[in-house]
């Protein structure tokens, strides 16, 4: 049982460039979110999902696209990088609405330059 | 809009004492439920204890366990007997009920001294 997978766990990008981050997870959860970890700050939502074809917006959404095709993945888009991106970026999932234990991946920290 | 507040950047406790950690929050809501989650150097993010907020009794999970004061919106981890490997960040979190995603806290830097 892999629980959530990030891939790739470092990038560096040129401002401008894009990029997809992975999130999978293999336990069926409904619920799957991506957070960004600046330093000095605790986790920041970015988008979520509570299932397929399901999302909304977080409270720091701006620069990110999000799609939900399938309950297993939950890949996160820049579509033109800057440095204000530059982050350390956590997906997580949880089982459904009333489950109370976040299942996170181990993170993917992106610098852009 | 929830907000969290850890007031402590760093604590320091020599190993086998006990530590507080503190966190208050703000909200309107009536259900909703805290969290504890600890991230050591590797970045992991690992719960360390939940409590939800209909239930008056706090939770406890081994050396873990929580001081939970509804009317004053706090929030407090207590740590018990600390051992090295409790070194970490901390950081308190919230949710809705109602709702999905978490607020977080800044963080507390946890440090052991041997």
């Amino acid at each position: 049982n892999a629980g959530v997978t990030q891939t790739p766990k470092f990038q560096v990008l040129k401002t401008g460039q894009s990029m997809t981050l992975q999130c999978a997870q293999d336990m069926n959860h409904e619920y799957m979110s991506w957070y960004r970890q600046d330093p000095g700050m605790g986790l920041r939502l970015i988008h979520y999902s509570v299932g397929a074809g399901i999302t909304d917006q977080g409270e720091v959404p701006n620069g990110y696209n999000v799609s939900r095709s399938t309950t297993e993945d939950f890949p996160l888009r820049l579509l033109s990088a800057a440095p204000s991106q530059t982050s350390v970026y956590f997906c997580a999932s949880k089982e459904g609405w009333r489950s109370y234990g976040y299942t996170f991946g181990s993170g993917t920290r992106l610098t852009v330059v | 809009a929830q907000t969290v507040t850890q007031s402590q950047p760093e604590m320091s406790v020599q190993e086998a004492e006990t530590v507080t950690l503190s966190c208050t929050y703000d909200t309107s809501e009536s259900d909703y439920y805290l969290f504890w989650y600890k991230q050591p150097p590797s970045r992991q993010m690992i719960l360390v204890i939940r409590q939800e907020a209909y239930k008056q009794q706090n939770a406890t999970e081994n050396r873990f366990s929580v001081n939970f004061q509804k009317a004053a919106k706090s929030f407090s981890l207590k740590i018990s007997d600390s051992q090295l490997g409790d070194a970490a960040m901390y950081f308190c979190a919230y949710r809705t009920g109602g709702a999905d995603g978490l607020t977080f806290g800044k963080g507390t830097h946890l440090i052991i001294q041997p």
